[in-house]
Formats: C-alpha cells, structure tokens, sequence
C-alpha cells in the first residue's frame, strides 16, 4: 500500500511557465514533507520542506504548498528554466521519533523545453 | 566539505554471494540512513543509525543488516543475494535525526 503516492510519472513545460508537481498522502500520522531532486547518476538533492503547522513555504523559485484536509501537497517552480529537467520526489516523514525514516513516492519525471 | 562518499560505485554479484557496502557521511553529521530505489517500488527506508545505534528500520528481511562504527561511517550488508536485490542502494547523512538528508550517489547493485 502506498502512502505517499505522485500521480503523475511525467510532466514537460515550456521555458519560463509554472511546474507544479503533485504529491498525495494517506497516512495522517506525517507531519513533516520534503522534496527532492535527483538527475541520473546522482543521489537525491534536498529542495525544500514544509512543516503540517504550514500550509506554504517559499524559497526563491520553489514553493510548496500543503492542504492537510485533503492530504495533498504540490511543488511550484516559478518560471521553470531547463536546468530544472529532473525526477521530483515527495517524501513524508511521521511524528513518531521517525528520525529519517522517509516514506518516498514514486517520482515525477519533469522535462521543462528551452 | 565533501559530500557523503559511497563505495563501491558500481557492483556484480551473483545469487547466493553476500556483499557490503560503505558510506562515509559529511563530516561531523551522525546520522546515517540507507535507501534502496528500484524502478518497481521507487525509494525504500532500509535502516537509520545515530550515534552507532540502529534508530529506525524499514520493512526489509533480516538478510538486509547494517552497522555505524564510532567515526559516523556505515556500512550495509546484504547476504544470500537474490536477484530482486539488484538496485540502487543510497546512503543519507544528516547532522542530527530530523534534519536535511543529504544522500551520496549511490552503489548500483547488480544480482545476476
């Protein structure tokens, strides 16, 4: 069973549009969510996070915004720009001494066209 | 500050071979996670360690074993390899447990 699951395996954007990338969760024992990057060959690259006493949390181009009712969050890249061509993962931590225990979803591959 | 170091970067084995790999986190964080991604069931916990003590672990069977020495590095061990194993094994370092992981590049493990 999935707890943490992106929808969609791929997303391609124009040069200078908006990405949002969606993540959707069913465990209401998370509390804590992050997003990550990766390019082939590499580990994952930490972007941003956001707390559940949070609904949005902005730095610079990435923003992520939280809707704890639904159990959605999404990633907003504003304007998206070539160097962003990567897989996004969406990953939830739970508020019981977790540590860095995270549960990944499958992965947004997002191909953004010069 | 380097990043965290994985080695090997790349590995064969056969079935039945047992095999380890190592990790070496940024200097000074204590907390050392291990993933598994494969393009079946994506980006997996495996099992935390802080402070040479095991944390957490992820719902793997007990072939999956790992260990943190006194200077943070880890090291994973995975005996009776079956081919399912073939993956992408990666490590994660954080300063302390619920702070930003930082992952190294990752071993590809390859069970023929």
């Amino acid at each position: 069973d999935q707890q943490v699951k992106q929808n969609s395996p791929s997303l391609s954007v124009q040069e200078g549009r908006i990405s949002i990338l969606n993540c959707d969760y069913t465990n209401s024992m998370f509390d804590y969510f992050l997003w990550y990057k990766k390019y082939p060959a590499e580990g994952p690259t930490f972007l941003i996070s956001i707390s559940s006493i949070k609904d949005k949390n902005e730095d610079g181009r990435f923003t992520v915004f939280l809707n704890k009712s639904a159990k959605h969050l999404s990633l907003h890249i504003v304007p998206s720009q070539p160097g962003d061509s990567a897989v996004y993962f969406c990953a939830a931590r739970g508020n019981n001494n977790a540590g860095n225990m995270l549960t990944f979803g499958g992965g947004t591959r997002l191909m953004v066209k010069p | 500050k380097a990043g965290v170091t994985q080695t090997p970067r790349y590995l064969i084995k056969t079935r039945g071979q047992q095999v380890t790999l190592s990790c070496s986190p940024i200097s000074g964080h204590r907390s050392v996670s291990w993933y598994q991604q494969t393009p079946g069931q994506g980006l997996q916990f495996l099992f935390e360690y802080f402070s040479e003590t095991q944390r957490n672990k992820g719902n793997f069977p007990g072939r999956f074993s790992g260990r943190q020495f006194s200077n943070s590095r880890s090291e994973m061990n995975v005996s009776t390899l079956e081919l399912g194993d073939s993956a992408l094994y990666l490590c994660a370092s954080s300063s302390d447990p619920n702070e930003k992981l930082f992952f190294g590049s990752g071993t590809q493990l390859s069970v023929l």
